[in-house]
């Protein structure tokens, strides 16, 4: 059984399209995250829920929206996709905020095209 | 604020080389200190951590002695192999805290 997963694995879309990468932790975890990783693979935080309560929130375009139905969820969804969101996006989990492992998913490769 | 700076890639070495890839970190406070590694194709996974002065980390031949003298947290390995290849990231964390810091990330290309 996969820890944290994400569906789908790729995806490949036009400029202006809304899109949602799903993301399921089967943990136990409090806290689960969302990052953006691009080419040159540097990790950037977006958001993080803690019990389905929003604790991160970076510097993010309004475009791109989370919602956590219950802890063990955590969704994004993206409007008007733009060139520039073409990354791979990492679901994370925690089993609360602060030192704590982080445990990822394999990720979804997003193009724009 | 707080931050990480790993030394830049990519690092070639041949298989059986040593090792080390230099991470520091600027803190405030006391953080916990880990070493994530990614494979191609796959999410970041812990490869060690340590929560506090002097502790050393270790896994699978590799290891970290957290240094508060010198806030460096540098991974070292004495004999690297092929399937050592992979992106490695630093990254501290307060206890409580709302997020973890990573470093840049260094990748490492191990050659037969």
């Amino acid at each position: 059984d996969t820890a944290v997963s994400q569906t789908p694995k790729y995806l490949v879309t036009q400029m202006g399209n809304d899109k949602s990468i799903k993301c399921e932790q089967n943990l136990g975890h409090d806290t689960m995250y969302w990052y953006k990783q691009d080419s040159k693979k540097f990790l950037k935080i977006m958001f993080s829920y803690n019990n389905k309560e929003l604790i991160i929130n970076e510097t993010v375009p309004n475009r791109f929206s989370p919602k956590s139905p219950d802890k063990a969820h955590l969704n994004l969804h993206i409007n008007s996709l733009e060139l520039g969101d073409s990354a791979v996006y990492f679901c994370a989990s925690s089993l609360s905020r602060g030192q704590d492992i982080q445990y990822f998913g394999a990720g979804t490769r997003l193009s724009v095209l | 604020g707080d931050s990480v700076t790993q030394m830049e890639g990519p690092v070639t070495l041949s298989e059986e080389a040593f090792l080390t890839i230099n991470c520091t970190y600027t803190a405030t406070g006391y953080p916990s200190l880990f070493w994530y590694v990614q494979y191609p194709g796959e999410g970041l996974q812990l490869l060690l951590k340590a929560t506090k002065a002097d502790d050393k980390g270790s896994n699978k031949g590799f290891e970290a002695t957290y240094r508060k003298e010198t806030t460096s947290f540098h991974l070292e390995k004495g004999s690297v192999q092929v399937s050592d290849s992979a992106v490695y990231f630093c990254a501290l964390v307060y206890t409580g805290g709302f997020k973890t810091i990573f470093g840049a990330g260094t990748r490492l290309f191990v050659k037969a």
